[in-house]
């Protein structure tokens, strides 16, 4: 099915820097959802947005719902060795269906 | 709150037997349950769809016979992948849409299953 652009598909960090990933689409979603996956887990819902222009945070995450609502970006402030993992991006249509990313594989040197 | 729960956790089956799948909501209703299944390193890929008391609505190319789900009540779904075969050797997440926030789904921890 349809996928959103995930950005970047992985990335190496050091510990303690920021962390930025977005998601884009061709297509206007109502809500933006923030997972992260952990391997042989299933994704934990990290954040979730609703409205247009949206910031919430949660903790040292903070995501944004673009103004457009064809985009959505997730940072991660002050990562450690835990934020190891997989974070995907969903966008939810009208017809409550989850679109998912392709994910960011994100890897931290400790 | 919003906890998903899945049984078995892994399973490694025989060519030709079934295996069912059980995702249950813990903590809330689920008019809503989706099954997924995930190759390595790959994302989540939508199987279908199920709705409590109705028929599943299954993703294009998935083979409704092959991979039966059932809805029986606002807290469990199955899957039972039938006839398996090594190819259907993979990771399937089960999630569910809480009743009150539709909005947000909640995902199991996954059952991976292994077909010899």
């Amino acid at each position: 099915g349809q996928q959103l652009n995930q950005s970047p598909q992985s990335m190496f960090i050091q510990e303690g820097e920021d962390v930025s990933m977005n998601c884009t689409s061709s297509s206007i979603f109502n809500t933006w959802l923030w997972y992260k996956q952990d391997p042989g887990e299933g994704p934990v819902l990290l954040i979730a947005l609703y409205k247009a222009g949206e910031l919430t945070s949660n903790g040292r995450l903070t995501a944004q719902f673009g103004i457009t609502r064809k985009d959505s970006f997730l940072n991660i402030s002050a990562s450690i060795p835990s934020d190891v993992g997989i974070y995907f991006c969903a966008g939810n249509n009208a017809g409550n269906m989850l679109t998912f990313g392709g994910g960011t594989r994100l890897m931290v040197k400790p | 709150g919003a906890v998903v729960s899945q049984h078995p956790s892994w399973v490694i089956c025989k060519s030709g037997t079934s295996v069912k799948i059980e995702c249950r909501s813990l903590d809330f209703q689920a008019t809503t349950m989706f099954w997924y299944r995930q190759f390595p390193k790959q994302s989540l890929m939508l199987m279908a769809t199920s709705n409590e008391g109705s028929k599943a609505t299954y993703e294009q190319g998935v083979e409704k016979d092959k991979f039966l789900i059932n809805h029986a009540s606002l807290t469990l779904s199955t899957l039972t992948v039938t006839s398996a075969h090594p190819e259907d050797s993979s990771f399937y997440i089960c999630s569910a849409r809480h009743r009150g926030r539709s909005y947000e789904q909640y995902f199991g921890p996954g059952t991976r299953l292994t077909v010899t």
